[in-house]
């Protein structure tokens, strides 16, 4: 059974940084290009950041680029998201999304969500 | 950036009905690389579509896509309470990816 857990969210003040985590079982982690889904409170779904299997190809949106770092370690089967200069607009629960394989696929399996709450 | 806008905002029927709900992207979607989740309150999105027409693992035949270009359309027949979710449709074509900003479709 494919399983996406995140972790590291939290109540941050505006300027600070966060590190969000997503450990992935029941699929070969290393095969599988990985992204990072935001939802803020009641809105829309926003995509922020991806990463091919090999981290040969990174992307981010423009809201973040420049602040937010992607990466992956495939030996812990973990993706993670560095969050620096967090601003209030950034409040959101974060997915992490399992593509179908390639960076150009669509997004098959999801995890709950790290809430991050960022306010003074 | 493509953006793709979702109609109609709200959708109400009954079960048994057949629902019909409309994404258009701002410019064309390269290979058709479209896709359409369904997230109900609480819960992680789930695909339903990949590439406008293709059902993803488990979907049951009553969910349809269809469309290329600029213009997709998710159906959905006979209706059950069950399908009560917001629906979104994703392209994945090119960065920065981009989902349109829901349908809510209300089962009466």
């Amino acid at each position: 059974e494919v399983q996406l857990v995140e972790s590291g969210g939290g109540l941050v003040q505006p300027g600070r940084s966060l590190r969000l985590s997503c450990v992935a079982s029941g699929f070969t982690f290393g095969d599988h290009a990985m992204h990072w889904v935001r939802q803020a409170p009641g809105k829309g779904l926003e995509w922020v950041s991806g990463i091919s299997w090999n981290s040969g190809t990174i992307d981010y949106a423009d809201s973040v680029k420049g602040r937010f770092t992607i990466s992956r370690d495939n030996a812990k089967n973990s993706l993670y998201l560095q969050m620096n200069s967090l601003r209030v607009e950034d409040t959101a629960l974060y997915y992490c999304a399992k593509a179908v394989l390639r960076f150009l696929d669509p997004f098959d399996y999801w995890g709950q969500g790290a809430l991050v709450t960022i306010s003074s | 950036e493509i953006v793709l806008t979702q109609s109609p905002g709200t959708l109400s029927l009954s079960p048994g009905e057949r629902a019909t709900l409309s994404c258009r992207a701002s410019q064309s979607v390269g290979s058709n690389y479209l896709g359409w989740y369904q997230q109900k309150p609480g819960q992680a999105p789930r695909l339903l579509i990949y590439t406008a027409s293709s059902r993803a693992t488990g979907i049951p035949d009553r969910f349809s896509g269809s469309g290329s270009g600029t213009d997709f359309t998710l159906s959905i027949s006979r209706l059950e309470p069950e399908d009560s979710a917001v629906y979104y449709c994703h392209q994945y074509a090119t960065s920065p990816y981009s989902f349109g900003q829901g349908t809510k479709l209300e089962i009466k």
